[in-house]
């Protein structure tokens, strides 16, 4: 059963573009939502994070949107640059409670 | 991370081999977690544990056993090794009394069974 539901798997996006990431979660229990970002050969570390008290969070380029009740959440990264490319990871947990439940992955290109 | 290590960083081995995987950290994190990352897939929990006294099964145990030797060290142990064990594997850590619940990453182990 896979609680968190990440689209689309794979994404190329021209340099300066917007890229956008999908993430769709079950369990209302839920609430800690936060991305990692894993370049080759490296561990996935956080990126950006939010609780669903705010619909938006925003970090330099990047963005986080939350809608609790689609139970879904979005990363988007503006004016996306090749060193952007990585694979992106949405992950969602109960405060305090530890265990992540990661979605399936979408590995970012950005074309010069 | 340089504060979480894993050693091997790769390792082929072959059909039925007892493996076992390290993991060391010297943050000073009291939660410890191993993870699978299949393409696809994206990263699966085998096990964690809450303290040196805990240990728990993630979604995908089977065929995986661990130990908590002290606070820095969590190892995962392949009994018998087999093909579909073939994964990238992940240590984490995090630390509770935080307000956040980051989880920082090892570099990985490459593991390839024949």
């Amino acid at each position: 059963q896979q609680q968190v539901k990440q689209s689309p798997q794979s994404l190329i996006v021209q340099k300066g573009g917007i890229s956008i990431i999908n993430c769709a979660y079950e369990n209302t229990a839920f609430d800690y939502f936060p991305w990692y970002q894993q370049f080759p050969g490296k561990g996935p570390a956080l990126l950006i994070a939010i609780r669903p008290d705010v619909s938006e969070k925003k970090e330099g380029r990047f963005t986080i949107s939350f809608n609790k009740s689609a139970k879904q959440f979005s990363l988007h990264i503006m004016d996306s640059q090749p060193g952007d490319s990585a694979t992106y990871f949405c992950a969602a947990s109960m405060t305090r409670g530890g265990k992540l439940i990661f979605g399936q992955g979408t590995e970012l290109s950005v074309k010069p | 991370d340089a504060d979480v290590t894993q050693t091997p960083r790769n390792r082929i081995t072959k059909t039925g081999k007892r493996i076992m995987l390290e993991c060391s950290q010297t943050k000073g994190h009291d939660r410890m977690y191993w993870y699978r990352q299949d393409p696809g897939l994206g990263l699966r929990l085998i096990y964690y544990s809450f303290d040196v006294k805990d240990i728990n099964k993630g979604e995908i145990s089977d065929g995986y056993s661990v130990s908590r030797q002290a606070q820095a060290k969590f190892s995962l142990s392949l009994e018998s090794a087999i093909p579909n064990q073939t994964a990238l594997y992940f240590c984490a850590t995090s630390d509770p009394d935080r307000r956040t619940d980051t989880q920082y990453f090892g570099p990985g182990t490459r593991l390839t069974v024949l």
